[in-house]
Formats: structure tokens, C-alpha cells, sequence
């Protein structure tokens, strides 16, 4: 049982380069999450998807855009990256109801030069 | 979402209890106290959650005051792989769409 798999684990890329991080779980849930982390502070919410065909900004959404694809992937597009953007990248999902928690991939750690 | 307050820092010899705190004064009725680590940069780990009464699970206990203001999560015998942050969240039930708020959390060293 995979859970939340994000690719790549690692990328490199000049400024100006464009790119695409790929979030995929295989666990059924309806929501999904694009978190970013800076050094020494807690994530933040790009963006996120209710439900398969939508999605919503979330605190941070500037320099990026995103596409629920199917209900099993969540994918976060950077069109002109920029050095601000240099981070790790968390993905999430959620069983929507209930409590359950929210259940994190193991992040894409993106600098950019 | 109601705020949270924890120490930035604590440590803990191995083999001991860990008691982390929380303070969320501002929690409302039907939110839920959440808690979860981060080990080195990894993806956020989830522990345990709670309403009003008292939870335990293989990880941990949570143990929450009456008037809900704060809690404690308690590791019960601490190791060197416990070493992380604890991030303390309260919300209404994770159902709903919008994402987690996460603070600085608390960075727990166990101590050998």
C-alpha cells in the first residue's frame, strides 16, 4: 500500500524553467493538498482539491497552478520558477468526512538557481 | 480554525515519558485537537487526535484539560527515532477541504 506518492524526490532547475510535480494516492480519498515548507517553519497551502474537477487557492498560491487530473492524482505546476520558490513540496489527501487525518507523501525538494 | 501556542524547543532523556503541551484557548465546541510530527524533513506524520475525552493509541496519548484550552501529547517511553516536530492543529474535523494550518511546532531532541 503506496499511500501518497510524489515525483521526483529531487529537482534542480534555473529560473525562468518550468516544470511539473506529480501527486498521486491510491487510497480513494476525495481532497488533495499541495503544501510547501521553507527552512524552520511549518507548511503552507498552495493549493488544494475538494473533489475530482475542482480546485481552490489556498494561502499561497501565486507563481503556480494545479490540475486534479483523475481522483487519484493531484498535479502542481510551476510555469516560470523563480529562486522564492525554492522549497519542499508536500502533497496530501483526505477521506472527506469524518476526522480522519490527512496522510503526506514524503515530499519533492526543488531548488532553484 | 482556533489558534495554538507551543514551545519552540524541549527535550527529553530516552527511555522517559515525553509530555508536550499546547495551549488553544480560543478552541471552539466542535473542533478537534490534532497532532503530528515531522521527522527530518520527511512528510508530516499524523499521532493522534481528540474532542474532549482523553485518547490513546500505539504512538501516544492525548490528554485534554476539561475546558478544552489546552492539551498535553504524551509519549510514554521516549527513543531516539521520537526526535522530531510536533505540530499541534485545531480545526473542525479534517473533512472539510481546506488544507491543515501548521505552526513552527515544537522540536523535541530525545537525549541519549
Amino acid at each position: 500500500n503506496a499511500g501518497v506518492t510524489q515525483t521526483p524526490k529531487f529537482q534542480v532547475l534555473k529560473t525562468g524553467q518550468s516544470m511539473t510535480l506529480q501527486c498521486a494516492q491510491d487510497m480513494n480519498h476525495n481532497s488533495m493538498y499541495w503544501y510547501r515548507q521553507d527552512p524552520g517553519m511549518g507548511l503552507r497551502l498552495i493549493y488544494y482539491s475538494a473533489s475530482e474537477g475542482t480546485t481552490d487557492k489556498g494561502e499561497v498560491p501565486n507563481g503556480y497552478n494545479v490540475s486534479r487530473l483523475n481522483k487519484r492524482e493531484f498535479s502542481l505546476r510551476l510555469e516560470s520558477a523563480a529562486p522564492s520558490q525554492t522549497s519542499v513540496y508536500f502533497c496530501a489527501s483526505i477521506r472527506t468526512g469524518g476526522t480522519q487525518p490527512q496522510h503526506f507523501g514524503d515530499g519533492t525538494r526543488l531548488s532553484i538557481l | 480554525d482556533a489558534k495554538t501556542t507551543q514551545p519552540p524547543s524541549m527535550d527529553c532523556a530516552e527511555g522517559r515519558a515525553a509530555n508536550l503541551p499546547c495551549n488553544h484557548s480560543t478552541i471552539s465546541g466542535n473542533e478537534y485537537v490534532y497532532w503530528y510530527r515531522q521527522i527530518h524533513s520527511q512528510g508530516p506524520q499524523y499521532i493522534i487526535h481528540g474532542l474532549k475525552n482523553n485518547e490513546t493509541n500505539e504512538m501516544a496519548s492525548l490528554i485534554i484539560t476539561e475546558d478544552r484550552k489546552s492539551s498535553t501529547l504524551i509519549l510514554p517511553h521516549a527513543t531516539l527515532r521520537d526526535t522530531a516536530v510536533y505540530y499541534c492543529i485545531v480545526r473542525v474535523a479534517q473533512g472539510g477541504a481546506d488544507g491543515l494550518t501548521f505552526g513552527k511546532g515544537t522540536h523535541l531532541i530525545i537525549q541519549p
